[in-house]
């Protein structure tokens, strides 16, 4: 069945350190994947997604077929960085997308 | 810049009545998506348009249907609420092919009590 995996509800690290999000997934197609984010009190937002291979705020995620694993990485965690975020993939040849869990990211003074 | 706009930010209604949320996009965005997003669960999809009078059905469609009678508005129907159905209600767009990115309303939290 096709899934998108987050494990960790929520995360908490430190300003400054370095913020690894985990997501796998499980698709038999070709996937695209997207990170979106939403800061408190707004509306959810697209951070990134694998076919820019672009860096945002400083996160960039590398989708990895192999481990089937799209995990959102910064350096050097904000205090700023601090909201939800969302894994999402969407079906080759659809309009169809499927979210994970999401995890919440606390990054502490 | 891409708007998306829902009908209200919070509702409150009773068990067994019918409850309209209205979605509107102003960027001529074919396709549409109705979620609900739930703490632990995340967002669910529960039906999508990709242009008027279409409609397809998400993972969570039970309970639910849409209208889709202009390119710009996409209506989530609760025939018959219930409590739950008390949840966040998302509604988000997107071209059909250029972008694919996903642009969000800024949620209609329902309370059916």
């Amino acid at each position: 069945a096709q899934r998108v995996t987050q494990p960790e509800k929520l995360l908490s690290v430190f300003k400054g350190a370095p913020v690894e999000l985990k997501c796998n997934y499980s698709y038999s197609g070709s996937p695209e994947l997207f990170w979106y984010v939403q800061y408190s009190r707004q509306r959810l937002q697209l951070l990134l997604r694998h076919i820019s291979r672009e860096s945002i705020k400083g996160f960039t995620a590398d989708l990895n077929k192999g481990e089937t694993s799209f995990h959102l990485k910064k350096p050097f965690a904000q205090e700023e960085d601090s909201a939800m975020y969302y894994c999402a993939l969407r079906f080759s040849g659809t309009y169809k997308y499927i979210f994970g869990t999401g995890t919440r990211l606390k990054v502490l003074a | 810049d891409v708007k998306v706009t829902q009908s209200s930010r919070y509702l409150v209604k009773r068990t067994g009545e019918k409850v309209f949320l209205e979605c509107v996009q102003d960027m001529d965005h074919e396709n549409m998506f109705w979620y609900r997003q739930d703490p632990g669960l995340g967002l669910r999809l529960i039906y999508f348009s990709y242009d008027v009078k279409m409609k397809e059905k998400g993972d969570i469609p039970e309970g639910y249907s849409v209208s889709r009678e202009k390119k710009e508005r996409f209506s989530l129907i609760l025939e018959s609420a219930s409590t739950n159905q008390t949840s966040m209600y998302l509604c988000a767009s997107t071209r059909q092919e250029i972008t694919r990115e996903q642009y969000f309303g800024p949620g209609t939290r329902l309370t059916v009590t």
